[in-house]
Parts: C-alpha cells; sequence; structure tokens
C-alpha cells in the first residue's frame, strides 16, 4: 500500500516562499508509471493541479499555467521523497496542499494526508 | 481550457434512495480520462471512479460511473449514511499536461 506523508510549515509571510515535502512509501519516486504531485484546495479556487515530477528515462516537471512562473517540484531520490516549493506567495495561496500520486496520468490514486498552509503576516 | 460543471450543488436524499450526479465538460472530452472522487470533511479525497465507468480498487458496486463526449454521470445507488461527502469530477489533458477538477456536488444523507 502507498502512503504519502507530508511535512512543512503550516504558517508563511507574504512575499515568502512555502515549502512542503512528501515522503513516499510502499513506491518510488523514479517508477515509471506514477508520477507525483502536488493539489491545493480552497474555498475560493476548489481543488486546483499545481504540477507533477515524473520519471521516464529522465526527469520531467510540468506545471499549472496559474503558478508556472514561482513553482518548483523536485524529486529526491536517496530519501524517495519530493518537494514543492511556492514563491512570493500572496493570502490568495493560503490552502489545503495535498501531495498525491498519480498513475499513468489518468487519476490520482493515493493523496497524502493535506496540509492547511496560512498565508498571513 | 476544459471547464467541469457539475450540477446539482447538493442532493438531499434518504438511505436506500439513488443519487444521480452529472459532470458535463465545456467540449467533448476523452472517456478515458474523466474521473470521479469521493471527499469527506477532514480526510483527503478518495478515487472512485477512472475512464468514465472502471471502480477503483476496494469501491462497492452501488457505485457506478457512465456518459462520454461532454455529459457523464456517477450513480449511487442504495445510498447509505456513510456516503455523505462531496463528490468532484475531474479530466485530464495531455497537450499541455492539465488536470481540471469540477466545483463538486454534495451529498447529504437525511
Amino acid at each position: 500500500q502507498v502512503q504519502l506523508q507530508q511535512s512543512g510549515p503550516r504558517l508563511v509571510k507574504p512575499s515568502q516562499t512555502l515549502s512542503l515535502t512528501c515522503v513516499i512509501s510502499g513506491d518510488s519516486v523514479s517508477s515509471g508509471n506514477a508520477a507525483w504531485n502536488w493539489i491545493r484546495q480552497s474555498p475560493s479556487r476548489g481543488l486546483e493541479w499545481l504540477g507533477r515530477t515524473y520519471y521516464r528515462s529522465k526527469w520531467n516537471n510540468d506545471y499549472a499555467v496559474s503558478v508556472k512562473s514561482r513553482i518548483i517540484i523536485n524529486p529526491d531520490t536517496p530519501k524517495n521523497q519530493f518537494s514543492l516549493q511556492l514563491n512570493s506567495v500572496t493570502p490568495e495561496d493560503t490552502a489545503v496542499y495535498y501531495c498525491v500520486r498519480s498513475w499513468h496520468s489518468a487519476y490520482f490514486d493515493f493523496w497524502g494526508q493535506g496540509t492547511l498552509v496560512t498565508v498571513s503576516s | 481550457e476544459v471547464v467541469l460543471t457539475q450540477s446539482p450543488g447538493t442532493l438531499s436524499l434518504s438511505p436506500g434512495e439513488r443519487a444521480t450526479l452529472s459532470c458535463r465538460a465545456s467540449q467533448s472530452v476523452s472517456s478515458t480520462s474523466l474521473v470521479w472522487y469521493q471527499h469527506k470533511p477532514g480526510q483527503a479525497p478518495r478515487l472512485l471512479i477512472y475512464g468514465a465507468s472502471s471502480r477503483a480498487t476496494g469501491i462497492p458496486d452501488r457505485f457506478s460511473g457512465s456518459g462520454s463526449g461532454t455529459d457523464f454521470t456517477l450513480t449511487i445507488s442504495r445510498l447509505e449514511p456513510g456516503d455523505s461527502a462531496v463528490y468532484y469530477c475531474q479530466q485530464y489533458d495531455d497537450s499541455p499536461p492539465r488536470f481540471t477538477f469540477g466545483g463538486g456536488t454534495k451529498v447529504e444523507i437525511k
């Protein structure tokens, strides 16, 4: 059974960087069939896919247009984890953030527990 | 960009009744890319249906998905109290890569 364990600060000041980490058990971040995603949910924006990282002979990343200029998702192979970095945050970035596995780019089958991140001074 | 519109916003039904949830796409989408999730408060969303009609592992056959093109349906037959949740549809585009969610339908059990 795949399990995803998230960690990271729950309070971030405006203009600073939001950073979260997701540790994977039961699968590999280098899996050739999976991708590793970050999704957030807020009352104003609903469920919003932010981006993903995946390995297919080389590492690849895809990002949502809405955050493309300020997001980085990185894999960490030795630690079997991946991370989210969202720069220059504003209160609009306040949301519950989930790390999620997608299978064959088709669906999200395993989710982390979610982290409520609040952007406030 | 495909927009998914779910209706109704809220469905209030009694145990044993059938729930019919709609997901309408702004343009035709591939059935293979249409997915349904169940989301209960304080929990992560749970995969129910993928490929428009295939049940995920461990999902009871009370849950079924159907549809094609722009109109998709999630049906919950014989509602149980534990089915109270918000249900979301989602679809995937691969050029450029993008995942889109509907706004959700809240199912309340009386």
